[in-house]
């Protein structure tokens, strides 16, 4: 089955920090892969997908990015964070079918003090 | 603009009573309807998807309907458990990779 795996769980950090948070899809090959971003009371927000290696797409424009170095692998990364960065992150992968549905991994609550 | 409300906002029912979610949205093209359940802290979790065809679909207690013409579709729980306790989110695709979320109904279900 296919399966996405996130860490850390949660994560603490400086304001003007650097972060990188890690996703990683088993189960599948060449999947696509979005990091979206889940504000307290707000709906989620997609930040990034990517269809492929080397190939993302930015939905948003702001203090991260996003990088795809292997097919499985799916990075979200800062050089310095800001406090509006706090949020629960998610990485989603897209399941290949008639509805095309997405399935999610189990998310990194970040929080800049 | 593309949007998806859900209502209520939150909602407390006492174990083994039933319920029922609403979703209403303004989206187009409109692709197909998801409903996800998601646990605090963790990642949503498919229940139903449903397409412009389908009007009703069942996962266990779990009864979603879909009216395209009103654009409303709501999730029916039946029987509830103390592990529905959730966040609720309706979900429609307005076509390949983009996905309009509502900002979910909070369900505690009550001993």
């Amino acid at each position: 089955s296919q399966t996405i795996h996130q860490w850390p769980a949660t994560l603490v950090q400086p304001v003007g920090s650097p972060l990188s948070l890690e996703c990683t899809v088993e189960g599948t090959s060449n999947p696509n892969l979005y990091w979206y971003r889940q504000a307290a009371g707000r709906g989620l927000q997609l930040l990034f997908y990517s269809v492929g290696i080397g190939q993302i797409s930015s939905e948003v424009p702001q203090n991260l990015s996003a990088s795809r170095p292997q097919d499985r692998q799916f990075i979200l990364s800062s050089k310095k964070l800001l406090l509006s960065d706090s949020g629960f992150y998610l990485c989603a992968g897209l399941r290949q079918g008639s509805y095309n549905e997405q399935f999610f991994g189990p998310g990194t609550r970040l929080t800049v003090l | 603009k593309n949007q998806v409300e859900q209502s209520p906002q939150s909602l407390i029912i006492l174990e083994g009573k039933n319920c029922t979610l609403q979703c209403n949205y303004t989206v187009s093209p409109f692709s197909n309807l998801r409903w996800y359940k998601q646990d605090t802290g963790r990642g949503p979790v498919s229940l139903t998807i449903m397409t412009f065809s389908e009007n009703t679909k069942s996962n266990g207690r779990y009864t979603a309907t879909l009216d395209a013409d009103t654009k409303q579709s709501s999730l029916h729980i039946t029987a509830s458990q103390l592990s529905d306790s959730a966040s609720y989110i309706c979900v429609v695709s307005a076509g390949f990779q983009k996905l309009v979320f509502g900002t979910g109904t909070r369900l505690l279900v009550s001993p």
